[in-house]
């Protein structure tokens, strides 16, 4: 099957400093990844859609200045969280498709992101 | 909006006996839904789908139904085995032609030996 590789796996960072988080389809071409968060015993909350070539699309209550998302390759979607603060502590996960719709989800490994 | 909603409650089975798992969707009548596994520290893996038009779904000791009149969809793993112990979500695509999918909050199965 395909792979999605998300790096890093876990990062703490002080609160007001920057972290970034790499998606990568190892094996495919991904003009469209997805971005979620999850919080201890909850479910993955969708955060954005990350678009080659173009603006990500955030779902609503997601500030898109907070988490700027780049998709610069077919393979490749970062997502940086500026001035992280505790509340931003999170699992952050993203995943990816293979071409059409109906079709499961890849997803990275995730990152668990800490704050201090 | 749609709702996806799974028994938030741990279940907790025998080893050798089926685990049965339940999805209920609302505000939504999705094309498919997806069943995933997922593991501590880790990201769900796909584990099955199934269309609207298709009543069971099976892969190895996994089967899926799906009952568009009950908007409900159940999880069945037969001769469950220690090693089947996760946490296990339902998914849903969001309204329209997409692979935004929207997840439910999971339900944690524990087999014990």
């Amino acid at each position: 099957g395909a792979v999605v590789s998300q790096h890093p796996s876990r990062v703490i960072c002080k609160s007001g400093t920057s972290v970034k988080i790499e998606c990568r389809s190892l094996d495919f071409q991904a003009t469209t990844m997805f971005w979620y968060r999850q919080f201890p015993k909850q479910s993955l909350m969708l955060m954005a859609t990350s678009n080659e070539g173009s603006k990500a699309t955030y779902e609503q209550g997601v500030e898109k200045d907070k988490f700027l998302i780049n998709h610069a390759s077919l393979t490749l979607s970062t997502l940086t969280v500026t001035s992280a603060h505790p509340e931003d502590s999170s699992f952050y996960i993203c995943s990816a498709f293979l071409t059409g719709l109906n079709t499961e989800a890849f997803f990275g490994q995730g990152t668990r992101l800490t704050v201090v | 909006s749609q709702k996806i909603e799974q028994n938030s409650e741990a279940l907790n089975i025998q080893e050798g006996k089926t685990a049965t798992l339940t999805c209920n969707y609302t505000n939504y009548s999705p094309a498919y839904l997806q069943w995933y596994r997922q593991d501590p520290g880790r990201g769900p893996v796909f584990l099955l789908l199934i269309r609207e038009n298709e009543k069971e779904k099976r892969k190895e000791r996994l089967k899926v139904t799906f009952d568009t009149t009950l908007k409900q969809s159940l999880f069945h793993i037969t001769a469950s085995q220690p090693a089947d112990s996760a946490t296990y979500l339902c998914a849903q695509n969001y309204g329209g032609a997409t692979n935004k999918l929207i997840f439910g909050t999971g339900t944690l199965l524990a087999v014990q030996p």
